[in-house]
């Protein structure tokens, strides 16, 4: 039972390039949301999707795209990174929201 | 919006001992969830407990237990019999119940060290 899978795990990109961080799970979960965590602000709320088709931005959308086709992926693409996206990004899921969401392990990315 | 407000950044406890993180919120909806988090040095985010706000009493997962306050918007955390593997951030999130927008939020975390 892998859970939510986040890849890659460590990234470092020059300012302007683009990639995508992926994000998969294999609970069946309709709820999954990227958050980024920077020191002192906690986690917050980059993009989230209730279901395959449907997604909205959370507190800090700028310079992200996500995409849901499936249930199970939610990728997280950056169009043209800035070392203020320097920061730990982390995929969750769930099934319900208020069960509580299962984290990926994250993915540290620098910009430089 | 709701915020979260979590006050302590550090907090430090001795092996055995019981220690309280604290954390309000600021909303004016009446249904909601409240969670604790826990991430460990590993980064790996663990749900410790979670509470229901229509819900009066209060939550416990064995050493884990919170003391609920909807009228003052408090949910703190009690750690019992601390032991080493506590040691981690510890955040607070709020979750209003509105269908199709289950969102978590966030506070700034709380840094628990727990010594022998």
């Amino acid at each position: 039972n892998a859970g939510v899978t986040q890849t890659p795990k460590f990234q470092v990109l020059k300012t302007g390039q683009s990639m995508t961080l992926q994000c998969a799970q294999d609970m069946n979960h309709e709820y999954m949301s990227w958050y980024r965590q920077d020191p002192g602000m906690g986690l917050r709320l980059i993009h989230y999707s209730v279901g395959a088709g449907i997604t909205d931005q959370g507190e800090v959308p700028n310079g992200y795209n996500v995409s849901r086709s499936t249930t199970e992926d939610f990728p997280l693409r950056l169009l043209s990174a800035a070392p203020s996206q320097t920061s730990v990004y982390f995929c969750a899921s769930s099934g319900t929201g208020r069960d509580g969401y299962t984290f990926g392990s994250g993915t540290r990315l620098t910009v430089v | 919006a709701q915020t979260v407000t979590q006050s302590q950044p550090e907090m430090s406890v001795q092996e055995a001992e019981t220690v309280t993180l604290s954390c309000t919120y600021d909303t004016s909806e009446n249904n909601y969830y409240l969670f604790w988090y826990k991430q460990p040095p590993s980064r790996q985010m663990i749900l410790v407990i979670r509470q229901e706000a229509y819900k009066q009493q209060n939550a416990t997962e064995n050493r884990f237990s919170v003391n609920f306050q909807k009228a003052a918007k408090s949910f703190s955390l009690k750690i019992s019999d601390s032991q080493l593997g506590d040691t981690a951030m510890y955040f607070c999130a709020f979750m209003k119940l509105v269908i199709g927008t289950d969102k978590l939020i966030f506070g700034t975390g709380t840094r628990l060290q727990v010594f022998p």
